[in-house]
């Protein structure tokens, strides 16, 4: 079964930094672009940064470019938002999502149940 | 970028009736070298992420019932829900993927009358 659990999301100030992961299983983690999705309340999914199978191509929104940074860890299935300068727009659920093979962008096919920041003094 | 206009913003359905919604992109997602339309919808309950539906504007996910459908192509796009029922309670968004960044419409809440 696969299954994506994000983890790491909290309060915290303007101005400051979080680090969030996300644990797949299930699937063939190393083989699949992977993407981060955030959705502030009441709003529509945002697309916020995506990850190549191997790590060496990252893309990012214009919102959070040079702010955030995305990474994997292949052996621990693991996928990680670095975000720095955090800002009250950047309030929201933050969901890692899994990409389809051979597309950069494509359907999400598979949905972590999100992690929450709250970004607030 | 593209935009996506999603309408109405919410309907009231009766069960067992059609719902029908409309997503528009401000360009094309239709990409003539293959004849796709890079467009996918999901359907969000409270509480839940979204869910994949359907993918290249009508291909079903698998195990997703065979009274959701999507039809359209170019800018313009229709999810109909066919025999409504009261699961099918939720938000409606469209996405699509054809070009960087990859977009979300703003969703039609489907509730029943």
């Amino acid at each position: 079964e696969v299954q994506l659990v994000e983890s790491g999301g909290s309060l915290v100030q303007p101005g400051g930094s979080l680090r969030l992961s996300c644990a797949g299983s299930g699937f063939t983690f190393s083989s699949l672009w992977m993407h981060w999705v955030r959705q502030a309340p009441g709003k529509g999914p945002v697309w916020v940064s995506r990850i190549n199978s191997d790590g060496t191509s990252t893309s990012y929104a214009d919102s959070v470019k040079g702010r955030f940074t995305i990474s994997r860890d292949d052996a621990k299935n693991t996928l990680y938002l670095q975000m720095n300068s955090l800002r009250a727009e950047d309030t929201g659920v933050y969901y890692c999502a899994r990409g389809t093979a051979g597309y950069s962008d494509s359907w999400y096919d598979y949905w972590g149940p999100g992690t929450l920041v709250t970004v607030s003094s | 970028d593209i935009v996506m206009t999603q309408s109405p913003d919410s309907l009231a359905v009766s069960l067992g009736e059609r719902a029908t919604f409309n997503c528009k992109s401000s360009q094309t997602v239709l990409y003539s070298s293959n004849n796709k339309n890079y467009l996918a919808w999901y359907q969000q309950k409270p509480g839940q992420p979204p869910k994949l539906l359907i993918y290249w504007a009508s291909t079903r996910e698998s195990g997703v019932p065979d009274r959701f459908s999507g039809s359209g192509s170019g800018t313009d796009f229709t999810l109909t829900i066919n025999n409504l029922q009261a699961e099918d309670v939720a938000v409606y968004y469209c996405q699509q993927y054809y070009r960087f960044p990859p977009a979300f419409g703003g969703g039609t809440k489907v509730e029943i009358k």
